[in-house]
């Protein structure tokens, strides 16, 4: 199985900061990768898929970047909203794995 | 507009079974290939069964192998996941969700809420 691993497991940011998480798979899983955000309470919403597309009316302030084993997900002029968990996750091979988590909180 | 409802959770009993459905309104149901995801409380996302348009290919997480059943009816808009031998490690919030060229989950159901304990 793909282990994908997250860091950090948590962030606090004010609202303009820029924040970064990576994630880093434990084998070659080219840009087969997607970002979720997830809010209390709420189903998780698709960001970013294959690395780096950004899903139709998500804002431009968040970006995916790289291939391979090591990812990164940008959040640019962070906003309230944005405060939620993010998650990655592989989608090369089955089973099907996430990241544990990345909890962006407010500083 | 899409939307996927959860059906079926409940309190059910270790060793005990459980049948959640989906139902899947506002878009062509059969043109999308299906799965479902879980969350224990306070936990992270777990992915755990996936199932083609027209069921020849599915896949299940080992930890629900040869325990829970992914099925849909395209007739009936619906997915199902049977449930059995079910233990308080499978306490979760269950989500459907619908894939998008094949690999990623766009559309998510609110989430059935399944407690296993005696």
């Amino acid at each position: 199985d793909i282990q994908m691993t997250q860091s950090p497991s948590s962030v606090s940011a004010s609202v303009g900061d820029r924040v970064t998480i990576t994630c880093r798979a434990s084998q070659g899983i080219r840009d087969f990768l997607a970002w979720y955000q997830q809010r209390p309470g709420e189903a998780p919403k698709l960001l970013i898929h294959s690395a780096s597309t950004l899903q139709s009316g998500v804002p431009s302030r968040f970006s995916g970047s790289g291939s391979g084993t090591d990812f990164t997900l940008t959040i640019s002029d962070l906003q309230p909203e944005d405060f939620a968990t993010y998650y990655c996750y592989q989608a090369i091979s089955f089973p099907r794995t996430f990241g544990q988590g990345t909890k962006v909180d407010i500083k | 507009q899409v939307q996927l409802v959860e059906s079926g959770g409940g309190l059910v009993k270790p060793g005990g079974s459980l049948r959640l459905s989906c139902a899947g309104s506002g878009f062509t149901f059969s043109d999308y290939y299906m799965s479902w995801i879980r969350q224990a409380p306070g936990k992270g996302l777990e992915w755990v069964s996936y199932i083609s348009r027209y069921s020849d290919a599915i896949y299940y997480a080992d930890s629900v192998k040869g325990r829970f059943t992914i099925s849909r009816d395209n007739a009936k808009n619906s997915l199902y996941l049977q449930m059995n031998s079910l233990s308080a490690e499978d306490t979760a919030v269950y989500f459907c969700a619908t894939l998008i060229i094949r690999e990623y989950f766009e559309y998510w159901g609110q989430g059935a809420l399944v407690t296993v304990s005696s």
